[in-house]
């Protein structure tokens, strides 16, 4: 079975720039999370899709970020303007019900580096 | 809200040493507790959980039991591997409708040959 697939898994922007993200779920998988983590830090949950809708965005700074999940399947989160606080890991996951154990599946991440 | 405190890092130990990271959490009714591991350069994985108390986890040698007296879900490992060194995060998920997780800060452990 496929993993959680992200890209690019690395990106160098300027500050003030725009950058994008995307992720592919395991397939079947309904729910999407997209998290920050911050070096030092755990992951910090920015949003969460059911299907093609949102659940909880409530921690994403809508001012700059924005995230869509266009027919329920891959997802892109997107970083307009970019400040230096935002270099950090973009983990995305989604999520399979398993038991009562309820486990999330991680992408590798993308690595942004705002300088 | 939920928070999960784990114990400051890194760790450092010998080959074969015996492991103990502590992790507390603070949350409204019975969460599941997680144990996740990140190799350098790769994607969290799930190393074991645990759903109720008095559950113990326990996957590739690691262990941990989910106490609800004290609040706490610590990981063990008696004999730890050069290839263990990762960095270590507790977290919880609620059972409501989100089943969102709260990560710890992680910790990082490195084993010596």
């Amino acid at each position: 079975e496929a993993g959680v697939a992200q890209s690019p898994r690395y990106k160098i922007i300027e500050k003030r720039q725009s950058v994008a993200f995307w992720c592919n779920p395991i397939s079947g998988h309904a729910t999407l999370y997209w998290y920050q983590q911050i070096l030092g830090q755990g992951p910090k949950l920015l949003i969460q899709f059911q299907n093609n809708g949102v659940v909880d965005d409530s921690q994403l700074p809508k001012d700059r970020f924005s995230a869509e999940r266009l027919k329920g399947v891959d997802s892109t989160l997107k970083i307009q303007p970019a400040k230096l606080e935002d270099s950090a890991v973009y983990l995305c996951a989604s999520r399979e019900k398993t038991g009562g154990g309820y486990e999330q599946y991680f992408g590798p991440g993308t690595r942004l580096t705002v300088t | 809200g939920n928070s999960v405190t784990q114990m400051e890092g890194p760790v450092t130990l010998s080959e074969e040493a015996f492991l103990t990271i502590n992790c507390t959490y603070t949350a409204t009714g019975y969460p599941s507790l997680f144990w996740y591991v990140q190799y350098p350069g790769e994607g969290l994985q799930l190393l074991l959980k645990a759903t109720k108390a008095d559950d113990k986890g326990s996957n590739k040698g690691f262990e941990a039991t989910y106490r609800k007296e004290t609040t706490s879900f610590h990981l063990e490992k008696g004999s730890v591997q050069v290839s263990d060194s990762a960095v270590y995060f507790c977290a919880l998920s609620d059972h409501g409708s989100a089943r969102q997780l709260t990560f710890g800060s992680g910790t990082q452990l490195t084993v010596l040959p």
